[in-house]
């Protein structure tokens, strides 16, 4: 079956540090690829997205690789602000399906 | 707001006992979907409607859980003769066409304390 390997959390880092938070995936076919972010109080939302190998998604800031040959969608920031405190989830989608599969997801703390 | 709803926002049910979760998905979606999240875990699947229409339920984990979206809007998710086991957070998503590549728009959830 599908699985998401999620580097483990929490991740605290100060504010305009680099963020890394590593995914990689296995999967039948070749999945689209997505982040959700989850802000403390609040719902599930897509942060970015990657539908084919070598695409780049960002948004806010962020940006995520689609890479095939690593299996990996890994999510960058260059300079956090505090408001970006939240959970991450990587979440691949399979080819056939509609059937997302998340990532345990990393908590992000950014201390001013 | 025209985000997607659900109710109730807690649920506290003793062993044994049937719950219905609602969601009130965003007006004019044709998917739906429900997933499962433990503490401290990401989310999972349970099951997908595509209008009325259950497409998928391969993650209901057990008969005792059942799902419905009779006219292709609001959905039920019921799981009776609760257990211990059962409690997490349930979200709702819905989207608009069916293809997966959709951005799927996520309720508040349900949090669902069995004792």
């Amino acid at each position: 079956g599908d699985s998401v390997t999620q580097m483990e959390g929490p991740v605290t880092l100060s504010e305009e540090a680099f963020l890394t938070i590593n995914c990689t995936y296995t999967a039948t076919g070749y999945p689209s690829l997505f982040w959700y972010v989850q802000y403390p109080g609040e719902g599930l939302q897509l942060l970015l997205k990657a539908t084919k190998a070598d695409d780049k998604g960002s948004n806010k800031g962020f940006e995520a690789t689609y890479r095939k040959e690593t299996t990996s969608f890994h999510l960058e920031k260059g300079s956090v602000q505090v408001s970006d405190s939240a959970v991450y989830f990587c979440a691949p989608l399979k080819a056939a399906g509609n059937k997302l599969t998340f990532g345990g997801g990393t908590r992000v703390l950014v201390k001013p | 707001g025209a985000g997607v709803s659900q109710s109730p926002r807690y649920k506290v049910a003793k062993r044994g006992q049937d719950v219905a979760l609602r969601c009130d998905p965003i007006s004019g979606h044709v998917s739906l979907f429900w997933y499962q999240q433990a503490l401290g875990q990401g989310p999972e699947f349970l099951t997908y409607f595509q209008n009325e229409a259950q497409l998928d339920k391969s993650g209901l984990p057990s008969d005792r859980f059942f799902a419905e979206r009779p006219e292709g809007s609001v959905s039920t998710l019921k799981i009776q003769r609760t257990q211990q086991e059962d409690s997490a957070v349930y979200l709702c998503a819905s989207s608009l066409g069916t293809s997966g590549d959709n951005e799927q728009f996520f309720g508040p959830g349900t949090r669902l304390t069995v004792l």
